[in-house]
């Protein structure tokens, strides 16, 4: 099966760039999407097809995604960003699609 | 605007069944992949079972293969999702989702469905 690995968690100052990751194989070679839940929300998408932001979503938030690693970055992140945050991937060769573990991003 | 509106959670004994209804609007429903996402509790989110905007092409997570069926009414807007075998680690909050350019752009709010004995 495919598997898209995250860490756990993620700390970072106001006004600081969170960086948050996401490893699979060939990750790169596939659109990587990034949604944001916050405690009692439905998730939310803030990037797709690796770098595209949904209309609403700040310029602060961006995505990259090269060889096994996609990225989401938080620039000048603000306390209402912290959050759950889950990467997502089509695993073609298996017809499924797959969730990251999710990384809790903590704004202290 | 997008919505969708997710019902037919509850309690059921293992080995039950149950099924849950999305019902959607703002857009063209017979255009769209449709999914179900679900959340065990404390936990993340797990991709459950997606289909085809004309209901012809199904994919489901191994952990639900041969249990869950997906399914469709273009006519009604309505997404299905018939669980059948529920075990304990079923228990989870299940969300549907509109898919569009690979990711899920929409989301309701969730139906909670419990088994438990």
């Amino acid at each position: 099966s495919y598997d898209l690995t995250q860490p756990p968690s993620v700390s970072v100052s106001p006004g600081q760039t969170a960086t948050i990751t996401c490893s699979g194989n060939n990750l790169g070679g596939r659109n990587a999407g990034w949604y944001q839940q916050k405690p009692g929300q439905s998730p939310l998408l803030v990037i797709y097809q690796d770098n595209k932001r949904p209309s609403g979503i700040p310029e602060r938030f961006s995505g990259s995604n090269s060889g096994n690693t996609a990225t989401l970055t938080i620039s000048g992140t603000q306390s209402m960003d912290e959050a759950d945050y889950y990467c997502q991937a089509w695993d073609s060769r298996n017809a499924k699609d797959v969730f990251g573990s999710g990384t809790t991003l903590t704004v202290l | 605007e997008v919505t969708l509106l997710e019902s037919g959670g509850g309690l059921v004994q293992p080995g039950g069944s149950l099924r849950l209804s999305c019902a959607a609007s703002g857009f063209i429903f017979r255009n769209y992949v449709m999914s179900w996402v679900r959340q065990a509790p404390g936990k993340g989110l797990e991709w459950v079972s997606g289909l085809s905007g004309s209901g012809g092409d199904t994919y489901y997570a191994d952990s639900v293969k041969g249990r869950f069926t997906i399914s469709r009414d273009n006519s009604k807007n309505t997404l299905y999702l018939q669980m059948n075998s529920l075990r304990a680690e079923d228990t989870a909050l299940y969300y549907c989702a509109h898919q569009k350019l690979g990711s899920y752009s929409r989301w309701g709010q969730g139906t909670l469905v419990t088994v438990s004995s």
